[in-house]
């Protein structure tokens, strides 16, 4: 079946870095989405990608949706405290899968 | 507020006891899904609704699992005869019906299940 492959799995960053983490799949898929999921929360959505190649920035995090159709990649400037989290990717083609998700812990 | 809300948030029971959780979505929001989300992985589609009508059900749905949206609102879903296995956080997502590539879902808070 449909599989999303998120990497890193983890990462530790010093706060005022940049981040970068990808999500692969062996599927096409006709949407990507960021999710960001603090404790105890729900994923939250960050940001939608709906065509091949299109980049799309909200503040300090850019995606961007793979020319194939199968992969996307999430980028955060300039990391703070509060970006801390689990980032979620999921694709879409006839339903939402899931990836496993980034953790993302930010020394200050 | 005017995003999604799931009712209880935490729910404890002992095994073999019956729990039903709540959603309601975001109003204008004629879809609605059930993930359940394990420690350490993303969420798992469980079923959704277009309006009072369940289109999919995965296969994670077992019989002990029944959900409803009765009047294309609210939802709720039911775990009878609850087993440890079923520990896990039970979200809810809407969205609106943007046509195929636009199924943008937002997520409730979730529904902390224990089974003891």
């Amino acid at each position: 079946g449909q599989q999303l492959n998120q990497s890193p799995q983890s990462m530790f960053i010093q706060e005022g870095e940049d981040v970068s983490m990808n999500c692969t799949s062996s599927s096409i898929f006709n949407t990507w989405l960021w999710y960001k999921q603090e404790p105890g929360e729900g994923p939250v959505l960050l940001i939608a990608l709906y065509k091949a190649g299109e980049l799309t920035s909200n503040g300090r995090l850019t995606a961007q949706f793979g020319i194939t159709r199968k992969d996307s990649f999430l980028n955060i400037s300039a990391s703070i405290p509060s970006d801390v989290g689990i980032y979620f990717c999921a694709g879409l083609y006839d339903k939402v899968i899931f990836g496993p998700g980034t953790s993302l812990s930010v020394i200050p | 507020d005017t995003g999604v809300s799931q009712d209880p948030r935490h729910k404890i029971t002992k095994r073999g006891q019956n729990v039903t959780f709540r959603c309601d979505p975001i109003s204008e929001h004629n879809r609605l899904y059930w993930y359940r989300q394990t420690l350490g992985q993303g969420p798992e589609f469980l079923t959704y609704f277009q309006n009072e009508a369940q289109l999919e059900k995965s296969r994670l749905l077992s019989d002990r699992f029944s959900a409803e949206r009765p009047k294309g609102s609210f939802s709720t879903l039911e775990i009878q005869r609850t087993e440890q296995g079923d520990s896990a956080m039970y979200l809810c997502a809407s969205s609106l019906d943007g046509g195929f590539f636009s199924d943008t879902q937002y997520f409730g808070p979730g529904t902390r299940l224990t089974v003891l």
